[in-house]
């Protein structure tokens, strides 16, 4: 069964950074593009970022383009995002999610169970 | 962007009833439309790809269609499980986008 497990989340002040990481496991990570999701609280789903599986495209939420980035260790089957510059309207629970399929676009499946992610001072 | 809708925002419906839940693009989307569930406190979890194809695992009493801009998601018989928020999601062009969600709650 395919395992996403991020971590990673807490609290930090606005202006501050943070990393999150998604281990996967019992798939091919190296073969599949991978997503970050979020909700904030009492919230709907946004999309944050996606990363190919191929040549490491990126593309990013507008919201979010310029403060984080989305990269990959395929050798360790981990995802990351490097978020800097936190604003309080990025407190949310962070989902990893695995592409579906291969292809440029595509839906999730499965996602983590998620990290929150608190900016507040 | 392409800008997902859905309606209505909250439905109350009782176990055993049937629910159809809408969601429209502000563009064409062509099929590329997957529908999610998610209870209180989990991850959400796909039940429809390509707007009518059932993820694996996904009970026979959901079914989506549609095409374009206009998507339904349709729950034949309501079961306990089945009261939950709903999202739908378009994968046809960057960036993805969800609509904002129906919840379905008991009446």
């Amino acid at each position: 069964e395919v395992q996403l497990l991020e971590s990673g989340g807490g609290l930090v002040q606005p202006g501050e950074s943070l990393r999150l990481s998604c281990a996967a496991s019992e798939f091919s990570f190296s073969g599949y593009a991978m997503t970050w999701v979020r909700q904030s609280p009492g919230k709907g789903l946004e999309w944050v970022s996606s990363i190919s599986n191929g040549d490491y495209t990126t593309h990013y939420a507008d919201s979010v383009k310029g403060r984080f980035t989305i990269s990959r260790d395929n050798s360790k089957n981990i995802l990351y995002l490097q978020m800097n510059t936190l604003r309080a309207e990025d407190t949310a629970i962070y989902y990893c999610a695995k592409g579906a399929r291969s292809g440029s676009y595509y839906w999730f499946d499965p996602w983590g169970q998620g990290t929150l992610v608190t900016v507040s001072s | 962007e392409i800008v997902m809708t859905q309606s209505p925002a909250t439905l109350s419906v009782s176990p055993g009833e049937r629910v159809t839940l809408s969601c429209r693009a502000s563009q064409s989307v062509s099929s590329n439309l997957a529908w999610y569930q998610q209870t209180p406190g989990q991850a959400p979890r796909v039940l429809i790809y390509g707007a009518s194809t059932r993820a694996t695992g996904i009970p026979a009493r959901f079914s989506g269609s549609g095409s374009g801009t206009e998507f339904t998601l349709s729950i034949s018989s309501l079961q306990s499980e089945d009261f939950a928020f709903y999202y739908c999601q378009q994968y046809y062009n960057w960036p993805l986008t969800f609509g904002g969600g129906t919840k379905v709650q008991i009446k």
